[in-house]
């Protein structure tokens, strides 16, 4: 199985401030890799796939980069609504797997 | 607009069974292959099982296999997954989730709200 490590698991920022999180996986996956946001108590959402592309409807300030084994979601400027939990996952082969989640907190 | 709505799940003893439903609307379900996804209560995401648009490819983690079963009627738009041999680390919120294609391996590009399946005795 495909392991996928993010980093950090928590990380606290300010709304305006630039922040990257990283995803790392423990073998080659191409581009093929997804970020989602996720809020407590709700269902995933979709933000990135194919490693970079912006899923419709995502905001702008979201990008994602990378190719092969690592990966970064950057956010341009943190907004109110970006605090979340933050998930990778690697759909190059079964079975899909998730990072285990950075979590975005208010400093 | 696209629409995913779980149910089904509910409070479960150890070693029972329980199946929850998906009923979709909003697009072409026999399109696209479709995937459940679980998350323990303050922990990840978790792949639990997919299949395929026609419904003659099925896929399981090693956690559920032989113990869960993913089907779809593509004439109700509706997924399935019936689970048996529960055991309480199964207890968690479960997401049904479209994948972005029919066949192959594919990212999910629209959830469910989530159904809470809880193992206890």
């Amino acid at each position: 199985d495909i392991q996928m490590t993010q980093s950090p698991s928590t990380l606290s920022a300010s709304v305006g401030d630039r922040v990257t999180i990283t995803c790392r996986a423990s073998q080659s996956i191409s581009n093929w890799l997804a970020w989602y946001q996720q809020k407590p108590g709700k269902a995933p959402e979709l933000l990135i796939y194919k490693a970079s592309s912006l899923e419709s409807g995502a905001p702008s300030r979201f990008s994602g980069s990378g190719s092969g084994t690592e990966f970064t979601l950057t956010i341009s400027s943190l907004q109110p609504d970006d605090f979340a939990t933050y998930y990778c996952q690697q759909y190059n082969s079964y079975p899909y797997t998730f990072g285990q989640g950075t979590k975005l907190e208010i400093k | 607009e696209v629409q995913l709505l779980e149910s089904g799940g509910g409070l479960v003893q150890p070693g029972g069974s329980l199946r929850l439903s998906c009923a979709v609307s909003g697009f072409t379900f026999s399109m696209y292959a479709m995937s459940w996804v679980r998350q323990a209560p303050g922990k990840g995401l978790e792949w639990v099982s997919s299949i395929s648009g026609s419904g003659g490819s099925t896929y399981y983690a090693d956690s559920v296999k032989g113990r869960c079963t993913i089907s779809r009627d593509n004439s109700k738009n509706t997924l399935f997954l019936q689970m048996i041999s529960l055991r309480t680390e199964d207890t968690a919120v479960y997401y049904c989730a479209r994948d972005s294609g029919s066949y192959g391996t594919f990212y999910f590009d629209y959830w469910g709200q989530g159904s809470l399946v809880t193992v206890s005795s």
